[in-house]
């Protein structure tokens, strides 16, 4: 079936580094996708990786696929205040914009 | 360019009324999904639109409904409403169809039924 799971928080230090941890069951995703969402507000796309790829790198963000274990990691460098929100992973349904989202992960960061 | 739009912001209705949400996507996207997003549940699909057509449907009641135009905005319709339909409503624009395209989200609309 079709489930994404993510561990529901994660509290780290400003400047030091956030990885937030994804599963997935669909193989046959085309895109996997990292978004924040922070408070009363919409989704915003942080970053994706296409499935034949296995990392992806965008300033402060990095992406880490393992298709064997069906695992998607976001590593954020220097964690900022500004970060603070919910982060969902989400796998699109092949062949289709059906996005299947996460729980999300709160990340909380404190000075 | 102007980012995916949704109207209105914010919505209160009471039991059994009607309500109807617009999106309207990223300039030259053809693509509109509409998700929608409850503190139990979660983020779950909706509806997905491409060339005024529904390619996919989720797992909601016949009284959630939605269609798109030729310019591709779409509109979502929910009949008969249920205190459980109080959610954050979001939609989705892509350039095509098929899940190849990065996919944006609107703001929302936020729709509270007393």
């Amino acid at each position: 079936g079709e489930d994404v799971e993510q561990s529901l928080f994660l509290s780290v230090r400003e400047g030091d580094s956030s990885v937030i941890n994804c599963t997935y069951t669909d193989s046959s995703s085309t895109y996997l996708y990292w978004y924040k969402q922070e408070p009363g507000a919409g989704l915003q796309l942080l970053t994706y990786i296409f499935s034949n790829m296995d990392m992806k790198q965008d300033q402060r963000l990095t992406v880490l696929l393992n298709k064997k274990d069906k695992h998607l990691s976001l590593r954020i460098a220097d964690t900022q205040t500004g970060d603070s929100a919910i982060y969902f992973c989400a796998e699109t349904v092949f062949n289709t914009d059906k996005l299947i989202f996460g729980t999300g992960t709160r990340l909380q960061v404190f000075p | 360019k102007a980012g995916v739009t949704q109207t209105p912001r914010y919505l209160i209705k009471t039991r059994g009324q009607q309500v109807t949400l617009s999106c309207s996507p990223i300039s030259g996207h053809r693509s509109v999904s509409w998700y929608q997003q409850t503190p139990g549940q979660g983020l779950q699909f909706l509806f997905e639109y491409f060339s005024e057509t529904q390619r996919n449907k989720g797992n909601f009641p016949g009284r959630f409904s939605g269609r798109q135009f030729s310019n591709s905005r779409s509109e979502m319709n929910v009949s008969t409403l249920e205190l459980g339909d109080s959610a954050l409503y979001l939609c989705a624009s892509s350039l095509s169809s098929g899940g190849t395209n990065e996919q944006f989200f609107g703001p929302g609309t936020r729709l509270t039924v007393l």
